[in-house]
Order: C-alpha cells, then sequence, then structure tokens
C-alpha cells in the first residue's frame, strides 16, 4: 500500500491564481481531510469528508474547495490564490468516519508570491 | 485550533530525563484524545491515544494521562532519547465526526 500520497510536494502561484492539491488513498478509508500548518498554529482542519459525495467544513475553509466523486480521491481546490494561503498543507484519511488514527500524507508546501 | 490548548510550546530536556506536555480541551463532551509526532520535515504520525473510558495508558516509554473533570490530558515520556527530538501534538474531537483539532504544538529537544 502507497498510503496516502499528496502531489504536488512543492508549489508557488502568483496571487490569484487556482490550483488543484492531488490527494489520493489506497486503503479503503472512509473519512479523508485536509489540513494547513503554519508555525505556531498546529494543524488546523479546512475541509473533511465522511465519504464519497459527502464533504463538510472545518475550522478554516474559506477560500478552499473540495469535492469527494470516489472514495479514492479528495482534490483541494484554491480559487484565487492569496498570499495568507502560504502554507503546508496535509491530507489525512482514516478507516472509518468514528474517532481513529489519521494517516497523513508527506504534505504540500505552497507559496504564494 | 481554538479548542485545545497545549503547554509548553518548547521544551528541552537533558537525555534520560523526563517530559511531560500538557493539553486543555473545552468541548465535555470529547472522548478521544491522540497524541502526533512530527519530526523535522516529515508527515505526523500517532504515537499513543487515549479513550474517555480510561485514565491512564502506556506504550513502553510513553503515557497518556486523563482527567476528564478538569478537561486535561497529559503525555509523558520517560527516560527521552535524541531521537524523541521531535513536535508533538495533541488533538481532541469537535462533534460527532473524526473532526479533530489540533493544539499547537510543543518542540521538545532532548540535549545528548
Amino acid at each position: 500500500n502507497a498510503g496516502v500520497t499528496q502531489t504536488p510536494k512543492f508549489q508557488v502561484l502568483k496571487t490569484g491564481q487556482s490550483m488543484t492539491l492531488q490527494c489520493a488513498q489506497d486503503m479503503n478509508h472512509e473519512y479523508m481531510s485536509w489540513y494547513r500548518q503554519d508555525p505556531g498554529m498546529g494543524l488546523r482542519l479546512i475541509h473533511y469528508s465522511v465519504g464519497a459525495g459527502i464533504t463538510d467544513q472545518g475550522e478554516v475553509p474559506n477560500g478552499y474547495n473540495v469535492s469527494r466523486s470516489t472514495t479514492e480521491d479528495f482534490p483541494l481546490r484554491l480559487l484565487s490564490a492569496a498570499p495568507s494561503q502560504t502554507s503546508v498543507y496535509f491530507c489525512a484519511s482514516s478507516y472509518s468516519r468514528d474517532y481513529g488514527e489519521l494517516f497523513f500524507g508527506e504534505g504540500s508546501r505552497l507559496t504564494v508570491l | 485550533g481554538e479548542n485545545v490548548e497545549q503547554h509548553p510550546s518548547t521544551l528541552s530536556v537533558q537525555e534520560g530525563d523526563s517530559a511531560v506536555i500538557k493539553c486543555t480541551y473545552s468541548d465535555s463532551a470529547s472522548n478521544y484524545f491522540p497524541w502526533y509526532k512530527q519530526e523535522l520535515g516529515k508527515r505526523p504520525q500517532l504515537i499513543i491515544d487515549i479513550r474517555s473510558n480510561v485514565g491512564e495508558k502506556k506504550d513502553q516509554r510513553i503515557a497518556v494521562t486523563l482527567n476528564k473533570t478538569a478537561k486535561h490530558f497529559s503525555l509523558h515520556i520517560t527516560e527521552t532519547q535524541p531521537e524523541d527530538s521531535a513536535v508533538y501534538f495533541c488533538a481532541a474531537p469537535k462533534g460527532d465526526n473524526n473532526d479533530m483539532r489540533f493544539g499547537a504544538g510543543t518542540r521538545l529537544t532532548v540535549k545528548p
């Protein structure tokens, strides 16, 4: 199993550009989520999904869209990038929608100029 | 996250000493409390978790204690080693799903 795979690992954008961070898991996990990590602020939940076709907002959803058309994939879209979205993004998955271990991807470092 | 406070933000210990990191949470309905370790440049990984039906859980040199009345839980690392140096995050759920809110993290440095 590859686990949770994120692409790209690094990306530089200009303000106003859009892009999609890809996330895929091969563990048949029901739950998937996106976090952003900023210095001194821990991991903050952006959006999450408890199954295909179901998504919901986390703590900091503004400026981001998600969709879950399949169990495996959970892409994160930045609609119009802003410097405040410069961060490291982590995708995570879990076997169940109930509480349990989160398996994280390797992270994607995004810089918005 | 606003629901979980973590202290201290940095902790430096001598190899062989113990380290304790404490977190407090606000939602009294929370019943699952994990701890993640993140080494430099790596992804966070679960090291131990506890559910609210027990007060303490141990795994070799790592233990977690939970005080539901006071709404706090702590990570204890004994006989620290240089490879324990990392950032540690606590988390607690918000709501019914696996919507985990993380503390701001503690950077632990173990000096040889």
